[in-house]
């Protein structure tokens, strides 16, 4: 199993509508971070997240990071057709600055 | 705006040919990264470098090699490819160095690599 987890793995929403996709560790985390990734190109960076209970919104994007550091959410409201992509958390290791990736939430959204 | 370049965005090799994927960077980041990316599976770190001639095993370093000579320059080797080798690569840049995790990561448009 990953170190992090994702859920749901794909999201068909109709635009307009607001939904939210998890990022789970068993682990605290060191920092995690939000990429949105267009089908077959690099990865956009989002947000970052480090601290307990810390909240950031960008646009209609806003991602939370719980008090135990284990748990992230990103919110989206109102969608759009430009929010469809695949949405991926990394998350720092304690060690040598790597970085681990979840498995990705596929977003699509229907006009 | 910082960018991170890879040499191609599409490449077809055979079995058994060696293959180099080259990442360069132009903002002086000390930590460069290759991951590949492949369906249900998500990102999985290959190689990473935190400096020059510097490197350390990522989840998945078998049958990968890496080259970092000059900073701004990450390279991954395939020594002799193989079918299970085929994906998509990424590689990643981010500022670095005593601190550590100190931002977030910069990626390449990635190389799609399929090996016949």
């Amino acid at each position: 199993s990953q170190e992090l987890e994702q859920s749901p793995q794909s999201l068909i929403v109709q635009e307009g509508k607001n939904l939210t996709i998890n990022c789970t560790s068993s682990k605290t985390l060191y920092g995690l971070y939000w990429y949105k990734q267009k089908y077959g190109e690099g990865l956009i960076f989002l947000m970052m997240l480090q601290k307990g209970g810390e909240e950031k919104s960008h646009e209609k994007i806003t991602a939370k990071l719980d008090e135990k550091k284990q748990q992230s959410s990103l919110h989206i409201t109102a969608s759009q057709p430009s929010h469809a992509g695949i949405y991926l958390c990394g998350a720092d290791r304690t060690s040598y600055d790597k970085v681990i990736f979840g498995p990705g939430t596929s977003l699509s959204v229907i006009p | 705006d910082v960018k991170v370049t890879q040499s191609s965005r599409y490449l077809v090799k055979r079995t058994g040919e060696k293959v180099f994927l080259e990442c360069v960077q132009d903002m002086d980041h000390e930590n460069m990264f290759w991951y590949r990316q492949d369906p249900g599976l998500g990102l999985r770190l290959i190689y990473f470098s935190y400096d020059v001639k510097m490197k350390e095993k990522g989840d998945i370093p078998e049958g990968y090699s890496v080259s970092r000579e000059k900073k701004e320059r990450f390279s991954l080797i395939l020594e002799s490819a193989s079918t299970n080798q085929t994906s998509m690569y990424l590689c990643a840049s981010r500022k670095g160095g005593a601190s550590g995790r100190t931002g977030e990561q910069y990626f390449g448009p990635g190389t799609r690599l399929t090996v016949t």
